[in-house]
């Protein structure tokens, strides 16, 4: 069974700085992986898809990486904002792509303090 | 729609009452998830649509929940006899399979049960 892990739980940094979020999934494979925000109150909004053939994606400040051997994703987001503060959840889909399966982590909540 | 669309955004319900939470899918999207969160805690899946498939209802806690979908398009979300435990945001989400699975997500249907 597919188990996927975020770590930190929750983060806490100053405005400008550059952050490294992690996502680690037991089972290599996956069709892709995802990472969403989800700010208090309100559902999810997707930021960046990943395919398993794919090493990385950038929206932005934001950059996704996959190593799909090590069973890794890292979110980076650059000069961090405080309108960055919120959960941010990754998912991945197996490799069968069978949307019932998918896994999401348990979040990394960010602060960014002005 | 240009979004997932979810009502009602808030439920107060007493205990007891039956509930009927809707969901609009993006236009086209064949796929339909339906997950629960309860309050600081993670995405618990509930039931997933794909097509013309059966549904997976593995995830429906007990047999007081039900959720049907209607011409392929929109999802109805029913619990019956509703208790406290109810309680939680619940986000419905759909996606595609001809533009890489991503996911995207409603806002949520708050229930709380008093």
């Amino acid at each position: 069974k597919q188990e996927v892990t975020q770590i930190p739980a929750a983060l806490s940094v100053p405005e400008g700085e550059n952050l490294v979020l992690n996502c680690s999934f037991t089972d290599s494979a996956i069709y892709n992986l995802q990472w969403f925000r989800q700010d208090p109150g309100k559902g999810l909004t997707s930021l960046l898809l990943i395919q398993s053939s794919q090493r990385e994606q950038t929206s932005g400040r934001l950059n996704a990486s996959l190593d799909k051997s090590s069973g890794r994703s890292t979110l980076y987001i650059a000069a961090s904002q405080p309108g960055d503060s919120a959960t941010y959840l990754c998912a991945v889909r197996p490799w069968n792509n069978a949307g019932n399966m998918l896994t999401f982590g348990g979040g990394t909540r960010l602060m960014v303090k002005p | 729609g240009a979004g997932v669309s979810q009502s009602p955004s808030n439920k107060v319900t007493e205990k007891g009452k039956d509930v009927e939470l809707r969901c609009d899918p993006i236009s086209g999207h064949t796929a339909l998830y339906w997950y629960r969160q309860s309050l600081g805690q993670g995405l618990e899946f509930l039931i997933y649509f794909q097509g013309n498939s059966a549904p997976d209802k593995s995830g429906l806690p007990s047999d007081r929940f039900s959720a049907e979908r209607t011409g392929g398009s929109v999802s109805t979300l029913t619990i019956q006899r509703t208790q406290q435990e109810d309680s939680a945001v619940y986000l419905c989400a759909s996606s595609s399979d001809r533009i890489g699975n991503t996911i995207y997500f409603g806002e949520g249907s708050w229930l709380t049960v008093v």
